[in-house]
């Protein structure tokens, strides 16, 4: 199993929907994870970090973590075109480096 | 403030070259990592430093790569007798601690590198 897993998508949503992004994580990564969009030919950007379980908003974003099962979620609600753009997840490890997934590609559909 | 700065922005070299890749973290950030990314693919760890401590090489593929970083800021990926394998971008990130939970990575522009 790899350490953390996403599906490679796309995943095509309409505009105004809510988009749901998921990751998976084994047991070697486990500190805090990490939500990164990347626009094509760009450098990944800071979406939103979380580290307990439950659930953390920030504008039309929530992330949800939960340990027990091993996985950890991005929401996207009233999605926009803009919004069109692979997402990596990103689990910390022991040593405090960063394990990303190979990213879920978003497309909103105006 | 100004973000994590790499140059060049684009390298295109000979296969066999050596070619050296720069990065200069956020001002105050103690960590600073450097990661590969393929086209279409996920970034791969290469090398981490985290202060004045050994520098966790890893994620490093072969003995061609190295890494220093001068001063506890500025870093310098030197990748020696290139492969058409190692096209890829390069990235560098940085993060104010780079220990305990929630220390946040910041992403610099990236270097192509294209080996012909």
């Amino acid at each position: 199993q790899k350490e953390v897993e996403q599906n490679s998508g796309p995943l095509s949503v309409p505009e105004g929907a809510i988009a749901s992004l998921n990751c998976t994580y084994s047991d070697r990564v486990s500190q805090s994870f990490f939500w990164y969009r990347q626009y094509s030919g760009k450098s990944p950007e800071l979406i939103m970090s979380i580290y307990s379980n439950g659930d953390k908003e920030d504008g039309r974003f929530t992330a949800q973590l939960n340990k027990a099962s091993q996985y950890v979620s991005l929401l996207i609600r009233d999605s926009q075109p803009s919004d069109s753009a692979t997402y990596l997840c990103a689990a910390m490890d022991s040593s405090y480096k960063l394990i990303f997934g190979s990213g879920t590609r978003l497309l909103v559909r105006p | 403030g100004a973000g994590v700065s790499q140059s060049p922005s684009n390298k295109v070299t000979e296969k066999g070259k050596d070619v050296e890749l720069r990065c200069d973290p956020i001002s105050g950030h103690t960590a600073l990592y450097w990661y590969r990314q393929s086209l279409g693919q996920g970034l791969e760890f290469l090398i981490y430093f985290q202060g004045n401590s050994a520098p966790d090489k890893s994620g490093l593929p072969s003995d061609r790569f190295s890494a220093e970083r001068t001063g506890g800021s500025v870093s310098t990926l030197t990748i020696q007798r290139t492969q058409q394998e190692d096209s890829a971008v390069y990235l560098c990130a940085s993060s104010f601690g780079g220990t305990g939970a929630g220390d946040t990575q910041y992403f610099g522009p990236g270097t192509r590198l294209t080996v012909l």
